[in-house]
């Protein structure tokens, strides 16, 4: 069983519809929790961090943790074409080591 | 201004070859990583420095060899290319105190034939 399980996708949504992206982890010693979001042959760059469990807004997006479950997810509202990449949940027990889950791709259509 | 910058972007080569990867970063980090992407893109981390100092060093093969001359440059040095070695190479960069936010760089994408 992989450290960190992230459905690979795609998903695909009409515009303009709420996006939920999901991962799951085995480790309950992880602290640090990260969304990454990467366009087509580029690195990937961060969207959202979260310390602990708790939600966290940025305007269209809102991350979500649930240590007890070992559950995060980022939800994206009003979603755009803009918004089409794959996605990367990542998480840390220290801040340093941060494990990546496999991405979710998703595509927006308008 | 790139933050974080690697050259060459793309790499082919013969399997049996030496190659290096170099990066920089303007950041003013003090640690920087290499990260490693399969063709079904899975990250994965390979090494990492601070201050100069490597402090991760995953289960890479001895093939692989990280070297930093200054806590701006980390290059990546690998000896006798194998095919199971294509992947997307990614240098990062990251100022521990300010939390675990990575910058990545664009990625070298090697190719060994």
């Amino acid at each position: 069983q992989k450290e960190v399980e992230q459905d690979p996708g795609p998903l695909s949504v009409p515009e303009g519809a709420i996006v939920s992206l999901n991962c799951t982890y085995s480790n309950s010693a992880f602290q640090y929790f990260m969304w990454y979001r990467q366009y087509s042959r580029k690195g990937p760059e961060l969207l959202m961090y979260t310390y602990s469990s708790g939600n966290k807004e940025d305007g269209r997006f809102t991350a979500q943790v649930d240590k007890s479950s070992k559950y995060i997810s980022l939800f994206i509202r009003d979603s755009q074409p803009s918004d089409s990449a794959t996605y990367l949940c990542a998480m840390s027990e220290d801040g340093n080591k941060l494990v990546f889950g496999a991405g979710t791709i998703l595509r927006v259509k308008s | 201004d790139t933050a974080v910058s690697q050259t060459p972007k793309y790499l082919v080569t013969q399997m049996g070859n030496d190659k290096s990867i170099k990066c920089e970063q303007n950041l003013g980090h003090d640690t920087m990583y290499w990260y490693k992407q399969d063709s079904k893109k899975f990250l994965k981390i390979m090494f990492s420095y601070n201050n100069k100092e490597l402090i991760i060093n995953e289960t890479v093969p001895n093939r692989f060899s990280p070297k930093s001359p200054d806590k701006a440059h980390l290059n990546l040095h690998i000896n006798s290319l194998e095919l199971g070695d294509s992947a997307v190479y990614f240098c990062a960069s990251s100022q521990l105190a300010g939390g675990p936010y990575l910058y990545f760089g664009p990625g070298t994408r090697l190719t060994v034939l």
